[in-house]
């Protein structure tokens, strides 16, 4: 089984600063690929990016990174020069690569940003 | 290319009455998925299917609750005598593959707003 954990329930940043969102997961699976979802208000779930377990280098796409820490099993996203389109609902999530397994959320993060 | 898309966005319903949720997945995806999204929580796995069939009902909550996929293609997830407790958003997402990596990322639809009065 696995469990993903986001301790921030909101955070708050201004326009163009960077910041980081976090998360921590929980699985006995040698094999997994960890996720981050952007939800904003109307409704739909967007994937934003993904990082494999044995990827050597941590993921990157555009303006979001994943700062992957396997040891610590933590799989925080960091936006750069955050944007008002970026205030949203952050999800962490997982999936091990063992056979058949779905994706497991995190309860989320609501970031807002500011003017 | 088009999306997930699910019909219909707000669904609203009495206790007791049944209701059909529908799903559009992208196309040339194999893997289908349902989820239920209560508030103030992250999305919760209720079925799987991998073609035709299902794989994984497990996160059905009852036999109240089911689903179909008859061509490969669509699917509609099905309520029986629904219950207030049922209202929720329910997630449709599709996949390519499941075999693990960065093509088994699954893209979700804009959800179905079910509420049970």
């Amino acid at each position: 089984a696995q469990k993903i954990t986001q301790t921030q329930p909101g955070m708050f940043v201004q326009e163009k600063e960077a910041v980081t969102l976090d998360c921590t997961y929980d699985t006995s699976d040698p094999s997994y690929g960890l996720f981050w979802y952007k939800q904003p208000s109307s409704g739909e779930m967007i994937f934003l990016i993904y990082q494999g377990s044995y990827d050597q280098q941590n993921a990157t796409e555009g303006r979001y990174s994943l700062n992957f820490q396997k040891a610590r099993k933590s799989a925080n996203l960091v936006i750069s020069a955050s944007q008002l389109g970026d205030s949203a609902m952050y999800f962490c999530a997982m999936r091990a690569n063992s056979g058949y397994s779905t994706l497991t959320f995190g309860k989320g993060t609501m970031l807002l940003v500011s003017p | 290319g088009a999306g997930v898309s699910q019909t219909p966005s707000n669904k609203v319903t009495e206790k007791g009455k049944y209701v059909e949720l529908r799903c559009d997945p992208i196309s040339g995806h194999t893997a289908l998925y349902w989820y239920r999204q209560s508030l103030g929580q992250g999305p919760e796995f209720l079925i799987y299917f991998q073609g035709t069939g299902a794989a994984d009902d497990s996160g059905l909550p009852n036999d109240r609750f089911f689903a179909v996929r008859p061509e490969g293609s669509v699917s509609t997830l099905k309520i029986q005598r629904t219950e207030r407790g049922d209202s929720a958003v329910y997630l449709c997402a599709s996949s390519l593959l499941t075999s693990g990596g960065a093509r088994d990322t699954q893209y979700f639809g804009p959800g179905t707003r079910l509420t049970v009065l």
